[in-house]
């Protein structure tokens, strides 16, 4: 199957400080890519919808300014999380669907685990 | 109520056992369903898609019923790699909507 790549693995920060995440499509181009956020024993909950060369669409409650998305490529989408703060820390996944594809053949990313001291 | 329901569990399951769980979703115009399985600190990965007439895929069934608006899963023969964290995904309005998925423990 295609494959996401996402980096890093692993991030601890002081409060105050930004982080950016990266994923990457490595064998197909992605027009659309989606960032999720998981905490602990919940739901993937959609953050926002990236597209290749346009604006992201952010979900309800999803503050634009605090979580920045970049789409510069088409095998590039890019997440910073600025001025992170204790409660920003969770498991950030991003998935990309390949095109054409279904609405349910989602390639996820291996996640990226935010640990905000 | 939750768009997307699972029991959390843990289902604690014998090895070689069959164990079942359901989702309910409650747009009743939802369009098509998944099972994915997730692994602690992982990504989610597509197990089945579910179509109406029901699939199968080796140890792994999934149906659907759109009249009580819930799908499920069952697994045969459960294996100790079967422990996972498996997440019913309901696409509804041209969005796919999570549950907060159903934790399997397969024991020796």
């Amino acid at each position: 199957g295609a494959v996401v790549s996402q980096h890093p693995s692993w991030v601890i920060c002081k409060s105050g400080t930004s982080v950016k995440i990266e994923c990457r499509s490595l064998d197909f181009q992605a027009t659309t890519m989606f960032w999720y956020r998981q905490f602990p024993k919940q739901s993937l909950m959609l953050m926002a919808t990236s597209n290749e060369g346009s604006k992201a669409t952010y979900e309800q409650g999803v503050e634009k300014d605090k979580f920045l998305i970049n789409h510069a490529s088409l095998t590039l989408s890019t997440l910073t999380v600025t001025s992170a703060h204790p409660e920003d820390s969770s498991f950030y996944i991003c998935s990309a669907r390949v095109a054409g594809g279904g609405t349910g053949e989602l390639f996820f990313g291996e996640g990226s685990r935010l640990t905000v001291l | 109520r939750k768009e997307v329901e699972q029991d959390p569990g843990p289902f604690n399951v014998p090895e070689g056992a069959t164990v079942a769980f359901n989702c309910t979703y409650s747009n009743s115009a939802s369009q098509s369903f998944f099972w994915y399985r997730q692994d602690c600190r992982k990504e989610p990965k597509l197990l089945m898609s579910v179509y109406s007439s029901g699939n199968e895929d080796g140890r792994f069934t999934a149906q659907l019923n759109r009249a009580s608006q819930y799908i499920s899963l069952l697994i045969r023969d459960s294996k100790l790699s079967d422990s996972a964290t498996y997440l019913c995904v309901v696409n509804s309005n041209y969005q796919l909507i999570w549950g907060a998925g159903t934790k399997l423990i397969i024991k020796p």
